[in-house]
């Protein structure tokens, strides 16, 4: 149980395009979900926090103008990336919370993450 | 969110024990301490979590200290698949409320020499 799913896995856009990336709880209803980027060979950022239904809340330093979040059902919630450049290529990865797990409530299953490439 | 301290790199033998330490000077009575990895290429996995008692499951065990500022997992026999970055991380409430965010820092690399 409690498997999330991305996709794509791995997309390669031009410069000035807008990508996006979905995220989904397969086996549980996620109200919070969470997206992350990390850099290579460096740690996860914490991007934003998704809420179904309710706009995302996202940590300083990061545009909400252009990474746009969206959650509207509790098995989904979608990244864009608006006029990518190369400098938002990145390893994007989300995650979610599965809030009546008995025995995890509280932790986070992650997703399989996404491989932005921006030429 | 508290600080954690882990050291860069370890490295183990397969099929021997690996201790993987944190310090986290700072903690605060209400943090939970939480353990993630991370795989080349993949998305981080929950390995385990605890507060004050140590804990075990079937991937590791969590020893705490009694002053609660160190920590350190235990990996009983480790295998070429347990290689990978293992994060420490005090979870606790962000400005929100209930949200549990998870602040990642730099974590160990661990390597599994066969």
């Amino acid at each position: 149980g409690a498997v999330v799913s991305q996709h794509p896995s791995r997309v390669i856009c031009k410069s000035g395009t807008s990508v996006k990336i979905e995220c989904r709880s397969l086996d549980f209803q996620a109200t919070t979900m969470f997206w992350y980027r990390q850099f290579p060979k460096k740690s996860l950022m914490l991007m934003a926090t998704s809420n179904e239904g309710s706009k995302a809340t996202y940590e300083q330093g990061v545009e909400k103008d252009k990474f746009l979040i969206n959650h509207a059902s509790l098995t989904l919630s979608t990244l864009t990336v608006t006029s990518a450049h190369p400098e938002d290529s990145s390893f994007y990865i989300c995650s979610a919370r599965d809030p009546l797990r008995g025995d995890k409530p509280n932790e986070q299953f992650f997703g399989p993450g996404t491989r932005l490439t921006v030429l | 969110d508290a600080k954690t301290t882990q050291p860069n790199s370890m490295e183990s033998n397969e099929e021997e024990p690996v201790h993987l330490p944190c310090n986290h000077s700072t903690i605060s009575g209400t943090d939970y301490i939480h353990w993630y990895r991370q795989l080349p290429s993949q998305g981080p996995e929950y390995v385990i979590h605890g507060l004050t008692s140590n804990v075990n499951n079937r991937m590791a065990s969590l020893a705490i200290a009694e002053d609660r500022k160190s920590s350190t997992l235990i990996l009983h026999r480790a295998t070429l698949r347990d290689a990978a970055v293992y994060y420490c991380i005090l979870r606790g409430l962000n400005s929100g409320g209930s949200n549990y965010k998870l602040t990642f820092g730099k974590g160990t690399l661990l390597t599994v020499n066969p």
